[in-house]
């Protein structure tokens, strides 16, 4: 397996822009999650999905930021507008069950968001 | 809310020593303890967890205890080598069984 794919790895955009990050999830996992990290604030859960349903988006920031699952093997997390202060690196987790049954979660490789 | 303290927040330790990095934890009912190690420009990868019907786990170099009744947990990492220079996060299981992680420690092995 591939492991989680994330895409663009690198986005460079202007303030004001829409920005849609990529996920694609292992196969078979059933829990999608999406952080941000920032030095500031480290490593915040946005939301988090059960077999494409939102379970928790607490920690989404505000309405400027939205995510889907249409299905099984895909993510975005979307931001519109963007502004500065939403640069950041947003990973995009999955696993099979939850913490603390069989559910290790694995972390894609991230993209690095600038919002000029 | 969930809350997580990680102590401390930079650690530098001579190659071969050890190094003991400590988490204090809010929730009561929480019962999965990750350590995830990040590295530079990388994604976070568990390396060791815990659950809290366990007081101890150890995997080579690697250690984490559990103290349900302090409410804290910790890792232990021995013989230390460059290799192991990187960010390490604990986590814990909050509300709705999502992890709430602490704010990392750098460590640092010098040579």
């Amino acid at each position: 397996d591939a492991g989680v794919i994330q895409s663009p790895r690198h986005e460079v955009t202007e303030m004001g822009q829409e920005v849609t990050l990529r996920c694609k999830p292992i196969s078979g996992h059933d829990y999608l999650f999406w952080y941000r990290q920032t030095m500031m604030r480290g490593l915040e859960l946005l939301i988090y999905f059960n077999n494409n349903v939102p379970i928790d988006d607490s920690g989404m920031p505000e309405d400027r930021f939205s995510a889907k699952m249409p299905n099984a093997s895909f993510s975005t997390l979307k931001i519109q507008p963007s502004e500065p202060r939403d640069s950041a690196v947003y990973f995009c987790a999955s696993s099979q069950g939850l913490a603390g049954g069989r559910g290790e979660q694995f972390f894609g490789p991230g993209t690095r968001l600038t919002v000029l | 809310g969930e809350n997580v303290e990680q102590h401390p927040s930079t650690l530098s330790v001579q190659e071969g020593d050890s190094a003991v990095i400590k988490c204090t934890y809010s929730d009561s009912a929480s019962n999965y303890f990750p350590w995830y190690k990040q590295e530079l420009g990388k994604r976070p990868q568990l390396i060791i967890d815990i659950r809290s019907n366990v007081g101890e786990k150890k995997d080579q170099r690697i250690a984490v205890t559990l103290n349900k009744t302090a409410k804290h947990f910790s890792l232990h990492i021995t013989e230390t080598q460059p290799e192991d220079s990187a960010v390490y996060f604990c986590a814990f299981t909050g509300g709705g069984n999502k992890l709430t992680f602490g704010t990392g420690t750098q460590l640092k092995v010098e040579l």
